[in-house]
């Protein structure tokens, strides 16, 4: 069964303070982690898909990277609009469509 | 290009009642795929569906139901709505995967369902 474990829970951070996000997964043959952002009362937005150990992506203030048994998903100089819940996915196994999502870390970002 | 559109927005239905949501995916994407998420439990895999067909299930009772019609758009169908239903049911839909074996779901906003 995929499981999938981000760390903290929640985090507070000044404007400007990088950090980072952690996503710790368990699959049978990954086939995709994905990060997504949501903010309340509407949908996940999807942010990146990493297919591989070692493999980067970068989107504004965001990078996320890929290890064989986690992600981590860098915050560069937050800004309170990104302040939001993030959420980490995997694909697994062959013949799956389904996603197993973690319970997301909530970022508040104070100005 | 529009994204993933999700009617009605919010519901409220009577514990035994039955109700139908339906989503209508990005142009061009033929797969569908249907979640639940509550605060307790987070975002739970309920169905996939692609040409008309369910190729996932999860792990939910047979109460909640779904399909796929020609035009990819997709319905979910909760029979005897118990108090535990209650939550944001969300829908998400993919290109198919190509031989890149890429494959991305893209939400929609939601339906917001109470259950009273």
């Amino acid at each position: 069964e995929d499981q999938v474990t981000q760390s903290p829970e929640a985090l507070r951070l000044q404007e400007g303070e990088s950090s980072s996000l952690n996503c710790s997964y368990t699959v049978s043959g990954l086939r995709g982690l994905f990060w997504y952002r949501q903010d309340p009362g509407k949908g996940p937005e999807f942010l990146f898909t990493l297919y591989s150990a070692g493999e980067e992506k970068e989107k504004e203030r965001l990078k996320a990277t890929l290890t064989k048994k986690e992600s981590f998903l860098h915050i560069t100089a937050p800004k309170p609009e990104d302040s939001a819940t993030y959420l980490c996915a995997v694909r697994g196994g062959a013949g799956s469509y389904q996603l197993t999502f973690g319970k997301g870390t909530k970022l508040s970002v104070i100005p | 290009k529009a994204g993933v559109t999700q009617t009605p927005r919010y519901l409220i239905k009577t514990r035994g009642q039955q109700v139908t949501l339906s989503c209508s995916p990005i142009s061009g994407h033929r797969s569908v795929s249907w979640y639940q998420q509550t605060p307790g439990q987070g975002l739970q895999f309920l169905f996939e569906y692609f040409s008309e067909t369910q190729r996932n299930k999860g792990n939910f009772p047979g109460r909640f139901s779904g399909r796929q019609f020609s035009n990819s758009r997709s319905e979910m169908n909760v029979s005897t709505l118990e108090l535990g239903d209650s939550a944001l049911y969300l829908c998400a839909s993919s290109l198919a995967e190509g031989a890149s074996g890429r494959y991305e779901q893209y939400f929609g906003p939601g339906t917001r369902l109470t259950v009273t």
